[in-house]
This record gives C-alpha cells, sequence and structure tokens, in this order.
C-alpha cells in the first residue's frame, strides 16, 4: 500500500513570497489533516478534511494560509504571504476513518520543510 | 495548546537497556496514541490505548494509561540503535463532530551502540 505522499519536500523562501505544499493520501481514506511541526515541539493541526469538506479550521490563521481538497482526494495548503515564524515542518496525514469517529489512527507524509528568510 | 507532556525531554541509554518515558495530559480523552519520528521521517503511529484499558502491548512496546493521574507511560524493552528517534504522545479528545488528535511535545531518545 503507498503511503502519504506529500511535495515539495524542502522548500526555501523569502518573507513576503507565497509557497504551496502538495498531499496526495492513502487511497480511499476519506479523512485528511495538515499539521504544523515547529522544530523542538510537536505537530499541531491546522486544518482538517472529511472528503472535500472543512471538519475543523480553527487553527488555521486564515488570514495568510488556506488550504482546499477539491475533489475529495489530494489536497494544498498554501501561506501568502510568509512569514519568518511560518518556517516550520508541514505534515499531512489521512485516515480511514471518519471525523466524528474516535479510534482515528492517522498515517504520515514524510513532511515539507518551510524555511522563510 | 499542547495537551500532553512529555518527559523526560531527552533520554540517552544504551543498546540493550529498557527506556521509559512518560506523558502526561490536562483533559478527559478518549484514547491516547503514541507516535514515533524518525530524523527526517514522518511520524509513524505505534500503538493506541483506549481510555478502559490499562495496559498494551506490542511487541517490545508496552503502553499504561493511568487515567486518575491523566498519565500514560511508553516502554521499550531490549532497545536497539534503529529505535533512536523522537517518540511523542497524542491525546484523543471527545469532540462532537470532530476527534482530533492534540501532540505533546516529545522526549527525543538516544540509543547508543
Amino acid at each position: 500500500e503507498a503511503g502519504v505522499a506529500q511535495s515539495p519536500r524542502y522548500k526555501i523562501i523569502e518573507k513576503r513570497q507565497s509557497v504551496a505544499f502538495w498531499c496526495n493520501p492513502i487511497s480511499g481514506h476519506a479523512t485528511l489533516y495538515w499539521y504544523q511541526q515547529i522544530l523542538g515541539q510537536g505537530p499541531k493541526l491546522l486544518i482538517q478534511f472529511q472528503n472535500n469538506g472543512v471538519v475543523d479550521d480553527s487553527q488555521l490563521p486564515k488570514d495568510r494560509f488556506s488550504a482546499e481538497r477539491l475533489k475529495g482526494v489530494d489536497s494544498t495548503l498554501k501561506i501568502q504571504p510568509a512569514k519568518l515564524e511560518d518556517s516550520a515542518v508541514y505534515l499531512c496525514a489521512s485516515s480511514p476513518r471518519l471525523a466524528r469517529e474516535a479510534i482515528n489512527e492517522q498515517f504520515f507524509g514524510p513532511g515539507t520543510r518551510l524555511t522563510v528568510l | 495548546s499542547q495537551q500532553g507532556e512529555e518527559d523526560p525531554q531527552a533520554l540517552s541509554i544504551q543498546e540493550g537497556e529498557n527506556a521509559t518515558m512518560n506523558c502526561s495530559y490536562k483533559t478527559s480523552i478518549n484514547n491516547l496514541q503514541w507516535y514515533r519520528q524518525n530524523s527526517g521521517r514522518g511520524l509513524v503511529h505505534l500503538i493506541l490505548i483506549r481510555s478502559n484499558e490499562r495496559e498494551k502491548h506490542s511487541g517490545r512496546l508496552r503502553v499504561t494509561l493511568d487515567t486518575s493521574k491523566k498519565s500514560s507511560s511508553l516502554l521499550i524493552t531490549a532497545s536497539r540503535a534503529a529505535d533512536t528517534a523522537s517518540y511523542f504522545c497524542a491525546t484523543a479528545l471527545y469532540g462532537g463532530a470532530t476527534n482530533k488528535l492534540i501532540f505533546g511535545t516529545g522526549t527525543l531518545l538516544a540509543v547508543q551502540p
């Protein structure tokens, strides 16, 4: 079974520039998550999708971050404009469980390491 | 904010020794999960323990959960150099329409050959 795919693996940009990350979840997984992991910390949930709908985006800085999962499969996360504090690893995860199910083991991709200069 | 706090923050042991790391959390949970993150790789799910369970085993892993103390521990027996990684506990909260995972701060384990 293929895992969660993410691209690019690394990205370096200057502040105020825009950047987009792509994620392709495991086939058939209904729920998709984007996390931000700052160096030395645990992952923090940014947004959660079930199929093509947003379930939880309470932690997403909506003034600069946006995400979509138009066809309920792959997803993109965009930052516009980027700030220095956005430097982090952005992880995508998927789960075969529905958002409301409590037993929700998640499968993570390798992440995109973003450096904002 | 982080729900879970792992202890210790860093742990260094010799191959063959056992490694124990602890996780404390703040609110009632539905289940607690442990994940491993190797350098440069994504997180890998290790084990899940439900709130009505007290202990669970998987290979060389043993997890305990004490809901009265809001704490969990992960024991890795007979450690190997390949176990070197960061270990995170993640709590699944009761959330109504959505059940999200809240990750702790992690324990960095170094196993010396």
